[in-house]
């Protein structure tokens, strides 16, 4: 089966420090990946898609960046971190359920961010 | 553009009620609709879609093209339904890329 793991659990980052968030996916190969923030009171945000290795799409403009160095791997990064950057971050895969061909997505566990 | 809005940022209701949990989308094309939750220290997980017409630990939810919404219902809530439950649009039609817009959510507490 599927599986979807994202580290570290919870981070307490400096302001200007560096961030990198890991998302690895097992038991699929070529999963579309993707990386959510959710902020208080703002509801899930879409940050990054990926269709591919090396294949980065940005949904919004910020302070982050993401990459997809192997098939199931997907990283959250940034050189500086922002007070506004703090947040839950939640990576996914879609995949396709057996019921139907929907758009079904599948979470990771979540990563608490606080930049202080 | 695609737009979900979930007009109840807190629903409470009391053990046994009837609740409906209410959301509306933007879409200018087929949209596929979603609810989530995430129950207390739990990762967010799929609760129903509306393409397979089914029902989830009593929830059902019905699309409304006319009155673009996709309400969430149950007729007698738990207090295990207290949770965050978020609505949402993917960009339907096959997309190859399934991106999910999300509500902004609702946090349901179910008193005993």
């Amino acid at each position: 089966s599927q599986t979807i793991h994202q580290w570290p659990a919870t981070l307490v980052q400096p302001v200007g420090s560096p961030l990198s968030l890991e998302c690895t996916v097992e038991g699929t190969s070529n999963p579309n990946l993707y990386w959510y923030r959710q902020a208080a009171g703002r509801g899930l945000q879409l940050l990054f898609y990926s269709v591919g290795i090396g294949q980065i799409s940005s949904e919004v403009p910020q302070n982050l960046s993401a990459s997809r160095p192997q098939d199931r791997q997907f990283i959250l990064s940034s050189k500086k971190l922002l007070l506004s950057d703090s947040g839950f971050y939640l990576c996914a895969w879609r995949g396709l359920s057996a019921a139907s061909s929907g758009n079904t997505i599948y979470f990771g566990e979540g990563s608490w961010l606080t930049v202080v | 553009a695609q737009r979900v809005t979930q007009p109840e940022k807190l629903l409470s209701v009391f053990k046994g009620a009837p609740v409906e949990l209410k959301c509306n989308y933007s879409y200018s094309g087929s949209p596929e609709l979603f609810w989530y939750v995430q129950y207390s220290r739990q990762r967010l997980q799929l609760l129903l879609r509306h393409i397979s017409r089914e029902s989830i630990k009593g929830f059902t939810a019905d699309l409304n093209k006319g009155e673009t919404s996709f309400h969430l219902k149950k007729p007698f809530a738990q207090e295990e339904d207290s949770a965050m439950y978020y609505c949402a649009l993917s960009g339907g039609g096959g997309s190859t890329l399934g991106r999910l817009y999300f509500g902004r959510g609702t946090q349901l507490t179910v008193w005993p």
